[in-house]
């Protein structure tokens, strides 16, 4: 059974910083892009950042550029989301996952963030 | 960036009922590997996202074959011929083509 699960969410400050974990199991996670995204309360989906197999490549939407890094450790089946310069509106809750253009895509069922004073 | 504009946004259906959602992109979607990387998303209150399908008609495994997905270069369409009570939700369109990827603002179907 494919799981997904992130973990790290937690309420911070604006200006401060936090590190999601997303503990991939029941596929190749070596073998696959992974992405991280979220949903803002109420509101609808975003992509936020994206990265290969191997980890040379990495794309961030641009609101999160220069504040947000993506990395992997497939030795541990992990993704990871180190978010810096945290403001208000990266409030939303936090999904891992594997979307394959063709294959079956996998989320988790995500880990809440809020920055707030 | 792409946009990616759905209508309508709401939309109140009677059960039974058939149901179609647009889908417009600022741009072609076509890749320049000739695929158009064009999916629908459906998610319910309170649940994870699922896709309905994939590079614009093809059904996922377990989805039922009330819902179709049609279209070409940047007009795309989600059909429900049916709508049944678990469409409850909000159906969002998602392209792969261009970075950044990205959704459309949702549409959200309830039962009239």
């Amino acid at each position: 059974e494919v799981q997904l699960v992130e973990s790290g969410g937690d309420l911070v400050q604006p200006g401060g910083s936090l590190r999601l974990s997303c503990a991939a199991s029941g596929f190749s996670f070596i073998d696959s892009w992974m992405t991280w995204l979220r949903q803002a309360p109420g509101k609808g989906l975003e992509w936020v950042a994206h990265i290969k197999e191997d980890g040379t490549e990495k794309y961030y939407v641009d609101s999160v550029k220069g504040r947000f890094t993506i990395s992997r450790d497939n030795a541990k089946n992990s993704l990871y989301l180190q978010m810096n310069s945290l403001r208000a509106e990266d409030t939303a809750v936090y999904y891992c996952a594997k979307i394959p253009r063709v294959s079956v895509p996998y989320w988790g069922q995500g880990t809440l963030v809020t920055v707030s004073s | 960036d792409v946009v990616m504009t759905q209508s309508p946004l709401s939309l109140p259906v009677t059960l039974g009922q058939p149901a179609s959602i647009s889908c417009r992109s600022s741009q072609s979607l076509v890749h320049s590997d000739g695929n158009t990387y064009l999916d629908w998303f459906h998610q319910r209150p309170r649940q994870s996202p699922r896709r309905l399908i994939y590079m614009v008609s093809n059904r996922d495994s377990g989805v039922p074959d009330r819902f179709s997905g049609s279209g070409s270069g940047t007009d795309f369409t989600l059909t429900i011929s049916r709508v049944e009570a678990e469409d409850v939700g909000i159906f969002y369109c998602m392209q792969t083509t261009h970075w950044p990827h990205n959704f459309g603002q949702g549409t959200k179907l309830e039962i009239k």
